[in-house]
């Protein structure tokens, strides 16, 4: 079936530092790749997120990848700060309105 | 936050007992979601629904059964509590839009399974 593959499962940068994480997906006809952050004890909440046709979006600190032909996406994060830390999912929907999640990333942005 | 909430929010409960956990939207979304959280899994889906009376398998539906009678409420019930069902479980709902299919999440909650 449909698989997202997210790595690493765990990232520790020091603040001011760049953040990557990077999540591959099976299913050729996905086309909406959304980012979550979930703080610890809260909901995941949508970050960013990319459409196939796009091949790169950024919103201030963050931007997001596409890359359609390897089936590989990534979130970049720049200047990192303490409240960045947070665990972040990646996810790939193919059109329709399920959705399928990475694993999860725990960052940890040390001050 | 999207209008979306979760009853009840913790749980503890014995293994055999059945348990429902409701999920109430105010944002008349067609379709919701209920998934669980365990550590390095991820969200998985459990089942989903697009539309009254209308709802379908995810990837981990084994031991849960769904209702949906209203737009919004989405009910998941555990027939018959188990200690693997122990975990954080989160409903969601969406809208289909031009833009993509964002997922607003509930508070989420915490059952524990003795």
């Amino acid at each position: 079936g449909e698989n997202v593959e997210q790595h690493p499962s765990t990232l520790s940068v020091q603040e001011g530092d760049s953040a990557v994480i990077k999540c591959t997906y099976s299913d050729s006809a996905s086309n909406y790749f959304p980012w979550y952050k979930q703080e610890l004890g809260k909901r995941p909440q949508l970050i960013i997120d990319i459409r196939s046709n796009v091949g790169e979006k950024k919103d201030q600190r963050i931007a997001v990848t596409l890359n359609k032909t390897a089936k590989h996406f990534s979130l970049h994060i720049t200047e990192t700060q303490p409240e960045d830390s947070a665990v972040y999912f990646c996810a790939a929907s193919a059109g329709g309105f399920k959705t399928i999640f990475g694993a999860g990333t725990r960052l940890f942005v040390k001050a | 936050d999207a209008g979306i909430t979760q009853s009840p929010r913790h749980k503890v409960t014995e293994t055999g007992t059945p348990v429902t956990l409701r999920c109430h939207q105010t944002e008349n979304h067609r379709y919701m979601y209920w998934y669980r959280q365990d550590p390095g899994h991820g969200l998985r889906l459990i089942h989903y629904s697009y539309g009254v009376k209308d709802t379908d398998k995810g990837e981990v539906s084994d031991g849960y059964s769904v209702s949906r009678s209203k737009t919004e409420d989405f009910l998941l019930t555990l027939e018959s509590a188990t200690s693997s069902q122990t975990s954080v479980y989160f409903c969601a709902i969406s809208e289909t839009r031009a833009s993509g299919n964002e997922q607003f999440f509930g508070p989420g909650t915490r059952l524990t399974v003795l």
